[in-house]
């Protein structure tokens, strides 16, 4: 199957700042990613889905102007938390799948567990 | 709308015992559905998928799922539990036809716990 990996996997910031989590799809090109968040013991939360050259697609009640999502390339997709607070702690995940036909579901990173103090 | 339902939080089964991690759908159109399995803080690693063709799919591990038209079912199974299946599993739904690049849409997550 395809590989997709994620970076950082783990992160701790202050509240304030912003964090950045890379995307990467290692093995074929995705023209299209998606962002997930999860807490604790439950279930995946679709964020946004990011077309590659295009604005990111967000789910209802998901604020674009704090969770920034960047799809500059097939390879690459990046989620930004601004002004991160506590609150936005949480496990991050992000998939990628592609219409070139080889393959026909989605592909997840590892995840990237962001820490907000 | 689309969406699953996974109503067991929990299954435990001891080692060796065939296993069921039970899904239920609501779908308009013909239904695209998947299981997924997460490990403790690590994504997502797919099972499974049913698209079309027969009803029970064959995927990863030696689990299977039998989908069910009647009973709008998609239940995973797999005959004989390993220590090493006890996990989270997502049942999900695509949410449209257009292919790999439609969102999903994920079941609450049942827990896996095989008793050595």
């Amino acid at each position: 199957g395809a590989v997709v990996s994620q970076h950082p996997s783990r992160v701790i910031c202050k509240s304030g700042t912003s964090v950045k989590i890379e995307c990467r799809s290692l093995d074929f090109q995705a023209t299209t990613m998606f962002w997930y968040r999860q807490f604790p013991k439950q279930s995946l939360m679709l964020m946004a889905t990011s077309n590659e050259g295009s604005k990111a697609t967000y789910e209802q009640g998901v604020e674009k102007d704090k969770f920034l999502i960047n799809h500059a390339s097939l390879t690459l997709s990046t989620l930004t938390v601004t002004s991160a607070h506590p609150e936005d702690s949480s496990f991050y995940i992000c998939s990628a799948s592609t219409t070139s036909g080889r393959y026909n579901e989605q592909f997840f990173g590892p995840g990237t567990r962001l820490t907000v103090l | 709308a689309q969406s699953v339902a996974q109503p067991e939080d929990q299954v435990n089964v001891a080692e060796g015992n065939p296993l069921t991690v039970k899904c239920t759908y609501s779908v308009s159109g013909n239904p695209y559905l998947f299981w997924y399995v997460q490990y403790p803080n690590r994504g997502l690693q797919f099972l499974l998928k049913y698209i079309t063709g027969d009803n029970l799919v064959k995927g990863s591990y030696g689990f299977e799922a039998e989908f069910n038209k009647s009973q709008t079912s998609f239940h995973l199974k797999k005959p004989s539990a390993l220590v090493s299946d006890s996990a989270l599993y997502f049942c999900a739904v695509r949410d449209g036809p257009g292919g790999a690049t439609n969102k999903l849409i994920f079941g609450t997550g049942t827990l896996l716990a095989v008793q050595p």
